[in-house]
């Protein structure tokens, strides 16, 4: 059975840094891209960063660009995105996903229970 | 590449036919994928590539459209349908429409 787990969510002051963490199993975690997305309050999905499967190429979304840096550690099973001079807007619940059938896809067909990030002072 | 929804509400009634929107800003193929996300859950994979079930989902979510212009139909809306929809692309670096919240 497919699990993403995340985990590193928490109250974080406007300024400040987090490093979210997502425990994969259930799959050849080593094969996939991984994924991040995101949904604030009374927002729709945000689409945050994405990494290969081996860690050599990143991309991240406009609103998170220069902000945000997302690695994995394939001998752990372990995706992670650091956070840094987050503001109110970072403010959501994060989810990670896997791509369907594997390899580059962008067809979000697992996600983890999400993590929530808080933004206030 | 931007996904406009619409609407990004509407209210229903159980048995209604219920259609959703996605435009995109550019010609992206069949590049569209559609989810369905309840409160506190995390977003579930109805259709991809614009017209495939995904394993699980009933039949009566359909799919269509190519290029620009793309639908998401529920041909007789069920109570556990009540719910938000997005659509997605994946011809490029992802990208969300702002959903499509399906009340009673």
């Amino acid at each position: 059975e497919v699990q993403l787990v995340e985990s590193g969510g928490g109250l974080v002051q406007p300024g400040g840094s987090l490093r979210l963490s997502c425990a994969a199993s259930g799959f050849t975690f080593t094969t996939y891209w991984m994924h991040w997305v995101r949904r604030g309050p009374g927002k729709g999905l945000v689409f945050v960063a994405r990494i290969n499967s081996d860690g050599s190429k990143t991309e991240y979304g406009d609103s998170v660009k220069g902000r945000v840096s997302v690695s994995r550690d394939n001998a752990k099973n372990t995706l992670f995105l650091q956070m840094n001079s987050v503001t109110a807007e970072d403010t959501a619940v994060y989810y990670c996903t896997s791509g369907k059938d594997g390899g580059s896809s962008s067809i979000f067909d697992y996600w983890g229970q999400g993590t929530l990030v808080t933004v206030s002072s | 590449i931007q996904m406009t929804q619409s609407p990004s509400s509407l209210s229903a009634s159980v048995g209604d036919r219920v259609t959703i929107t996605c435009r995109a800003s550019q010609s992206i193929g069949i590049y569209v994928n559609w989810y369905q996300q309840k409160p506190g859950k995390a977003p579930n994979l109805l259709m991809y590539t614009a017209s495939t079930l995904q394993s699980g989902v009933p039949s009566r979510f359909s799919g269509s459209g190519s290029g620009t212009d793309f639908t998401l139909t529920i041909s007789s809306l069920q109570p556990e349908d009540f719910a938000t929809y997005y659509c997605q692309q994946s011809y490029s670096t992802p990208s969300f429409g702002q959903g499509t919240k399906v009340e009673i």
